[in-house]
């Protein structure tokens, strides 16, 4: 079945670093893939999504390149905030029938950013 | 525009007892989901709603049930209570289904069984 596998953490970094965080999957055919974060005591936010190889999807300075030769999407930021610090998850909604319309989730990167 | 709205944040029931959870989804959202946030479990697919009809359902056992109602509204219930449920409970929706629709999430319901 569909896996997504998330860079352990958790991650801690200074204000104005780089930030990546690696994710790779596993799945037939042409998954979606997104990057969700959650905020201590909220739900999920969706922050980028791309649909086909090659495409990137950004946000809020995240960028995140759907790389199909690697299974990878990794999320990199290139000058992290206070603000950004969050729990970070890797998603795919994969196409075949059994996986409809589910996302599968990474296990979640919790990022902290110390000013 | 409203987001996803859930009720109620908190929820604490007895073990054997039935929780009864609710979501409301974005205006114009057909498709409604539901993921469960246990700790050390990571977030997990329970259900799948559209056009009031059960898409499809995660591997969980059938005392997770749940409806979707005329208004694209939906309802999770849980019975006979195990400590394991306890939980954050996230609902999600979406446009139509569609295969490439992007899910928005609600802020949960933290369900506590003792």
């Amino acid at each position: 079945g569909d896996s997504v596998t998330q860079m352990e953490g958790p991650v801690t970094l200074s204000e104005e670093a780089f930030l990546t965080i690696n994710c790779t999957y596993t799945a037939t055919g042409y998954p979606s893939l997104f990057w969700y974060v959650q905020y201590p005591g909220e739900g999920l936010q969706l922050l980028l999504k791309a649909t086909k190889a090659d495409d990137k999807g950004s946000n809020k300075g995240f960028e995140a390149t759907y790389r199909k030769e690697t299974t990878s999407f990794h999320l990199e930021k290139g000058s992290v905030q206070v603000s950004d610090s969050a729990v970070y998850f890797c998603a795919l909604i994969g196409v075949s029938s059994g996986s409809a319309r589910q996302l599968t989730f990474g296990s979640g990167t919790q990022l902290t950013v110390l000013p | 525009e409203a987001g996803v709205t859930q009720s109620p944040t908190h929820l604490i029931k007895t073990r054997g007892q039935q929780a009864t959870l609710r979501c409301s989804p974005i205006s114009g959202h057909t498709s409604v989901y539901w993921y469960q946030q246990a700790l050390g479990l990571g977030l997990q697919f329970l259900l799948w709603y559209d056009e009031g009809e059960e898409r499809n359902r995660g591997n969980f056992p059938p005392r997770f049930s749940g409806r979707q109602f005329p208004n694209y509204s939906s309802e999770l219930n849980v019975n006979a209570l195990e400590l394991e449920d306890s939980a954050l409970y996230l609902c999600a929706s979406s446009l139509e289904g569609g295969l490439r629709n992007e899910q928005y999430f609600g802020p949960g319901t933290r369900l506590t069984v003792t």
